[in-house]
């Protein structure tokens, strides 16, 4: 039984670029939450996805979108890279959102 | 603004001993709340989830609840030197998705 997957597992980007963010939920899970943790803090809550609809926003800038496929994986986008978005970005599966919520392996996000 | 508040640590005990780590939360509609264990450059993974009010035992790892105090508390009895970690308190958010709450985390080290 496959758990969370995120890929890449790091990625390099240069300010103001736009980086894709990937993540497939674990068996049978159907909602995707994305969180961001930076350096000696929590995870913070970004959004969260739902059949195909964001559900639920944390207090992120417009500039964080995401999408939910078919299949239940989603994608997070990030445009005009700060250096400030430089963190962990993690990605947590949940069977109708009312369920333990699973973690996949994060994706370590470094913008020079 | 709900929050979720832990001693950062670095909480030390002799490996062998009982580890005690503390959460308290302002969400007071709040039902539901995990301890997620990070190691270093690693992802949370859930240890516990308690739901109700008293202790709920898990091998080595008794969560406490008290929803009056709004008070959340992890033990590990034997501690081992595998267990030296970050600890996350999270909390769902009440009248949401699933939306988690974290703590910053209490470092855990456990010494030989």
């Amino acid at each position: 039984d496959a758990g969370v997957t995120q890929s890449p597992t790091h990625l390099i980007k240069t300010r103001g670029q736009q980086v894709t963010l990937r993540c497939s939920p674990k068996s049978g899970h159907d909602t995707v939450s994305w969180y961001q943790q930076a350096l000696g803090q929590g995870p913070q809550f970004i959004f969260q996805y739902y059949e195909e609809e964001e559900r639920q926003r944390g207090n992120f800038p417009d500039r964080f979108s995401g999408h939910q496929f078919p299949n239940y994986s989603s994608e997070l986008n990030v445009n005009a890279l700060l250096l400030g978005d430089s963190a962990l970005y993690l990605c947590a599966s949940s069977f109708q959102g009312r369920t333990e919520a699973f973690f996949g392996q994060g994706t370590r996000l470094t913008v020079v | 603004q709900k929050e979720v508040e832990q001693n950062s640590g670095p909480l030390s005990v002799p490996e062998g001993a009982i580890a005690s780590l503390n959460c308290t939360y302002s969400d007071r509609g709040s039902q539901s709340f995990f301890w997620y264990r990070q190691y270093s450059g690693k992802s949370p993974e859930l240890i516990m989830s308690i739901y109700s009010n008293g202790d709920k035992e898990d091998g080595r790892f008794t969560a406490q609840l008290n929803k009056a105090s709004q008070y959340v508390s992890l033990l590990i009895r034997d501690s081992q030197p595998s267990d030296s970690a970050t600890y996350l308190c999270a909390v769902r958010e009440s009248g949401g998705y699933n939306k988690l709450i974290f703590g910053a985390g209490t470092r855990l080290a456990v010494h030989p």
